[in-house]
């Protein structure tokens, strides 16, 4: 069955520390996984990955995808309070789209 | 430039109605998805729909429908509403399709009761 796995599913760190977030899948047909953070209500799109190797960034966000190894991942430096927020990462394949349960990040002062 | 807007923000239905909400997308971009977001399930795709024709689909049943107008504003439909329906519903639009960037709006909350 077609999953998305992110862990870990909930982490607390302190201002200033660098986190690292995964996201594992298994599906068919691979198109895209995109990350999101959502604070309150809606997500708000971080990145787009479509192949592997290619580091994108974005201030203090970076992201990479591994087709071979069928993961991404995603970094925080020098976190803030700011950057506390559920991560989620979504897989497109085929027609559908799915995404994982989501990694909530406390970043306490 | 003005947001993703969905109407309405709140909505309480009784089992076995329907119900339709609505998503007006940013100017100018062409697919809206629709996503249902639950405690349970987590965030789950629903449908895209793209220059008035759905391009993509969940896994979702039939009861779930939806449809885009020529100006791109975008409805769904959930017809003999279920216990299992109440969520937090929603859009997100796109100049290019939903694994582009995509700018969601606030979500419409249904309750079933």
């Amino acid at each position: 069955e077609d999953k998305v796995v992110q862990s870990p599913l909930s982490l607390v760190v302190h201002e200033g520390d660098t986190v690292t977030l995964n996201c594992s899948y298994e599906v068919t047909n691979f198109r895209s996984l995109l990350w999101y953070k959502q604070e309150k209500k809606a997500p708000t799109f971080l990145f787009m990955l479509t192949s592997s190797g290619i580091e994108k960034k974005s201030g203090r966000l970076s992201s990479i995808l591994d087709k071979k190894e069928l993961s991404s991942i995603l970094n925080i430096t020098a976190t803030q309070t700011g950057d506390s927020a559920i991560y989620l990462c979504a897989v497109v394949w085929n027609n559908d789209m799915r995404f994982g349960a989501g990694t909530r990040l406390t970043v306490k002062p | 430039k003005a947001g993703v807007t969905q109407t309405p923000r709140y909505l309480i239905k009784t089992r076995g109605q329907q119900v339709t909400l609505s998503c007006s997308p940013i100017s100018g971009h062409r697919s809206v998805s629709w996503y249902q977001q639950t405690p349970g399930q987590g965030l789950q795709f629903l449908f895209e729909y793209f220059s008035e024709t759905q391009r993509n689909k969940g896994n979702f049943p039939g009861r779930f429908s939806g449809r885009q107008f020529s100006n791109s504003r975008s409805e769904m439909n959930v017809s003999t509403l279920e216990l299992g329906d109440s969520a937090l519903y929603l859009c997100a639009s796109s100049s290019r399709d939903r694994d582009y960037e995509q700018y969601f709006g606030p979500g419409t909350r249904l309750t079933v009761t």
